[in-house]
């Protein structure tokens, strides 16, 4: 298994111009999620969805869209990119342990993104 | 939503000694509780965790303790290696969403 899959791996984009960070995982996950780490405040949830064509929001979500038609792939869309999207943004999945509602995450290997 | 703090922001011990971390929560009802491991330029890697129904779990040289009643949960590393040096990040898992504490920087000197 490739496990979780994020491309590009490095980005450089100028004010205003959009883009989709591209997620795929191939253990069947139902549960995927996207991150963004800034220095000194961990990890902040953008986006989430717990199957395909059920997408939240988490705690940070605007000028990020999601959607998700398949249950390997997860794109994130940047709308109108801005300097405080500057960060390094992970994606995630899960799967449900033992029938229960915890679920045990496994990330990809992020994309660090710079906007100009 | 969630609150999550996670002290301290660095740690330096030396080879062979125990480091210790720590996590307060602020909702009762969170119910899951992982710990997290991340090197330099990858992703964070679950190293253990604790479900809400359990006191203490061990694994090998890391334990996780949970105090619900106080709301707070802890890393214990014992006999500390140079490999054991990266960022630690404990996280809560509330209604379909994680939420992450700030990260421990630990550095263990040889």
């Amino acid at each position: 298994n490739a496990g979780v899959t994020q491309t590009p791996k490095f980005q450089v984009l100028k004010t205003g111009q959009s883009m989709t960070l591209q997620c795929a995982q191939d253990m069947n996950h139902e549960y995927m999620s996207w991150y963004r780490q800034d220095p000194g405040m961990g990890l902040r949830l953008i986006h989430y969805s717990v199957g395909a064509g059920i997408t939240d929001q988490g705690e940070v979500p605007n000028g990020y869209n999601v959607s998700r038609s398949t249950t390997e792939d997860f794109p994130l869309r940047l709308l109108s990119a801005a300097p405080s999207q500057t960060s390094v943004y992970f994606c995630a999945s899960s799967y449900e342990r033992g029938g229960s509602s915890y679920n045990e995450q496994f990330f990809g290997p992020g994309t660090r993104l710079t906007v100009l | 939503g969630e609150n999550v703090e996670q002290h301290p922001s660095t740690l330096s011990v030396q080879e062979g000694d125990s480091a210790v971390i720590k996590c307060t929560y602020s909702d009762s009802a969170s119910n899951y509780f992982p710990w997290y491991k991340q090197e330099l330029g990858k992703g964070p890697q679950l190293i253990i965790d604790i479900r809400s129904n359990v006191g203490e779990k061990k694994d090998q040289r890391i334990a996780v303790t949970l105090n619900k009643t106080a709301k707070h949960f802890s890393l214990h590393i014992t006999e500390t290696q140079p490999e054991d040096s990266a960022v630690y990040f404990c996280a809560v898992y509330n209604f379909n969403k994680f939420y992450f504490g700030s990260g421990t920087k630990l550095n263990v000197k040889p």
